[in-house]
């Protein structure tokens, strides 16, 4: 069973152009979580989605990002017109559906984002 | 909102020995869960252990364990032999318990950096 896969690994921007980033969650996965890591810091959560559903965007930037899981293919987590301060490395996690168990989060790799 | 701090920017420990990274939280829910991630190098997040809050039993997987004072909202991880894999970036974790709307995101603490000596 192949794991959370993201890509690309790696992505350099210009400030100003947009950033797509994507995730493959694990086959039977239907929660798709993002996080951003700033340099030296802990991952912060930014989204929570299901299929075709924004369930918790709580930690998204009120602008310039989105998110997306369509029924079919991965999820997208989009930047607009990217800042140096965008730079970080983004993960995305997945768990199975269902409830009421202790299911944990699988992370990808993640892609490191840098704007020049 | 739930909080977690981990006082210890870094640490080492001599190849062999045991070491403990320290981790506290806040939080109102009486039900939780709690987890211990390692980062090595590569980036890639590992989970290490779990605990339910509502378990009293320490978890153990072979030689990690946590000391869990749920009383003290304290959540220690114990390293025992340590070993030069186990050099990463250790990051604690809590998530509420799942709700129907799965309110299941992990908020991390800061992280340790853990150094192993030879």
């Amino acid at each position: 069973n192949a794991g959370v896969m993201q890509n690309p690994r790696h992505l350099v921007r210009r400030r100003g152009q947009e950033a797509r980033l994507r995730c493959s969650p694990m086959k039977g996965h239907s929660h798709v979580y993002w996080y951003r890591q700033l340099p030296e810091e802990g991952l912060k959560f930014m989204v929570y989605l299901q299929k075709e559903n924004i369930i918790d965007e709580s930690g998204m930037p009120k602008e310039r990002f989105s998110a997306e899981f369509p029924k079919e293919g991965p999820s997208i987590l989009r930047i607009q017109q990217v800042v140096r301060g965008d730079s970080a490395a983004y993960f995305c996690a997945s768990s199975p559906p269902g409830q009421g168990s202790t299911y944990e989060q699988y992370f990808g790799p993640g892609t490191r984002l840098t704007v020049t | 909102a739930q909080t977690v701090t981990q006082s210890q920017p870094e640490m080492s420990v001599q190849e062999a020995e045991t070491v403990t990274l320290s981790c506290t939280y806040d939080t109102s829910e009486s039900d939780y869960y709690l987890f211990w991630y390692k980062q090595p190098p590569s980036r890639q997040m590992i989970l290490v252990i779990r605990q339910e809050a509502y378990k009293q039993q320490n978890a153990t997987e072979n030689r990690f364990s946590v000391n869990f004072q749920k009383a003290a909202k304290s959540f220690s991880l114990k390293i025992s032999d340590s070993q030069l894999g186990d050099a990463a970036m250790y990051f604690c974790a809590y998530r509420s318990p799942i709700s129907n709307f799965g309110n299941e995101k992990l908020t991390f603490g800061t992280g340790t950096r853990l150094t192993i000596i030879p």
